[in-house]
């Protein structure tokens, strides 16, 4: 079975612009987990989605953004970037009723 | 609000030796998971042990084992005969059993001394 897949891997982006960040999870998978990982902050939860609904939401501001596709597949956005999104973003997969999350390798975006 | 808590942000071991990683966190529930996850070099998370709040008996997966003590609100994480591929960011997560956000600590980042 195939794992979580993200993509795209590496993404560099200037300040003010906008970007989106894709996760498939494993097949059969219906919840999808963001996370923002940095040096500073460590790791953070943004959202989650289960059925195209998001379910939970961490504390980050508007500029961040998601969506869950009919097939789970998922979409994070972040408009108007700043130089402290820079981050690796994470994307977790979960079966239902198991609550172990399985992660993609992440993205890798920087923002100059 | 729950957290979890490590304490050692840097630890290491020697090759073939046994290394503890500590973890507490704080909740009001009475069920919920708890896990270790390791993230290499590669930054890829991998899980490596999984706990149910409602089991006594700690969990073990071939070299690594927990402690769990729930009164004491602790899991701390045994890996015994280290191993050089062992080295890696280490973190300990909460969930709960309602929901699916998991609330990761800080991490410890383990070396293995060849």
């Amino acid at each position: 079975k195939a794992g979580v897949t993200q993509t795209p891997r590496y993404l560099i982006k200037t300040r003010g612009q906008q970007v989106t960040l894709s996760c498939s999870p494993i097949s059969g998978h219906r919840s999808v987990s963001w996370y923002q990982q940095t040096p500073g902050q460590g790791l953070q939860f943004l959202f989650e989605y289960f059925s195209e609904t998001q379910r939970n939401k961490g504390n980050f501001p508007g500029r961040f953004s998601g969506r869950q596709f009919s097939n789970s597949r998922s979409e994070m956005n972040v408009s108007t970037l700043e130089l402290g999104d820079s981050a690796l973003y994470l994307c977790a997969s979960t079966r239902q009723g198991y609550n172990e999350q399985f992660f993609g390798p992440g993205t890798r975006l920087t923002v100059l | 609000a729950q957290t979890v808590t490590q304490s050692q942000p840097e630890m290491s071991v020697q090759e073939a030796e046994t290394v503890t990683l500590s973890c507490t966190y704080d909740t009001s529930e009475s069920d919920y998971y708890l896990f270790w996850y390791k993230q290499p070099p590669s930054r890829q998370m991998i899980l490596v042990i999984r706990q149910e709040a409602y089991k006594q008996q700690n969990a073990t997966e071939n070299r690594f084992s927990v402690n769990f003590q729930k009164a004491a609100k602790s899991f701390s994480l045994k890996i015994s005969d280290s191993q050089l591929g062992d080295a890696a960011m280490y973190f300990c997560a909460y969930v709960e059993t309602s929901y699916d956000k998991v609330i990761f600590g800080p991490g410890t980042s383990l070396s293995v001394i060849p």
